[in-house]
């Protein structure tokens, strides 16, 4: 049972457009949601975050949005640039029980 | 800049082999986490250690043991290696505040088991 979902493996966008990642969640206990980027040969650094008492959190061209109802989180990059282009994972946080559950990834490329 | 070292960045082993893949970190972090990336499956918790001789059972521990002897370094152990255990492995460690705790992980160590 897989409560993390990035239902789309791939993104392509174009240089300067936006980027929209999404992610849905079942377990109602998650309170905490995090992006980590990854590039290849290297390990996924974090990216941004939002805590489940929020609905939206906004670091410079990244914002993350979060609908708590829908169980749903999406991560907008704009403008997108050709560096953005990696392996985008969705992370839920449980803090009861002190874990992080990941989904599945999504690779965008963004084309100059 | 908070660093996690992951020994190995490949590693080749034959079927029944134990396996050893050893991570520390220099931040002096209480929490550390062995992950596996798998194409299509993501990141999948094995282990996590949050103090020194300690130890929890991630989402799929099966295979796999742990040893968390001293604060800065978190091993995992495969005691007899089989081909479904040819992975990409990542370390991690945390800190927490409050309800935000970010993970910083290594680049990673290739395993393959023939």
């Amino acid at each position: 049972d897989q409560q993390v979902k990035q239902n789309s493996p791939s993104l392509s966008v174009q240089e300067g457009r936006i980027s929209i990642l999404n992610c849905d969640y079942t377990n109602s206990m998650f309170d905490y949601f995090l992006w980590y980027k990854k590039y290849p040969a290297e390990g996924p650094t974090f990216l941004i975050s939002i805590s489940s008492i929020k609905d939206k959190n906004e670091d410079g061209r990244f914002t993350v949005f979060l609908n708590k109802s829908a169980k749903h989180l999406s991560l907008h990059i704009v403008p997108s640039q050709p560096g953005d282009s990696a392996v985008y994972f969705c992370a839920a946080h449980n803090t009861n029980a002190g874990k992080s559950t990941f989904g599945d990834g999504t690779t965008l490329t963004v084309k100059p | 800049d908070v660093k996690v070292t992951q020994s190995s960045r490949y590693l080749v082993k034959r079927t029944g082999e134990k396996v050893f893949l050893e991570c520390v970190q220099d931040m002096d972090h209480e929490n550390m986490f062995w992950y596996r990336q798998d194409p299509g499956l993501g990141l999948r918790l094995i282990y996590f250690s949050y103090d020194v001789k300690m130890k929890e059972k991630g989402d799929i521990p099966e295979g796999y043991s742990v040893s968390r002897e001293k604060k800065e370094r978190f091993s995992l152990i495969l005691e007899s290696a089989s081909t479904n255990q040819t992975s990409m492995y990542l370390c991690a460690s945390s800190f927490r505040t409050g309800r935000e705790e970010k993970l910083f992980f290594g680049s990673g160590t290739q395993l393959s088991v023939l």
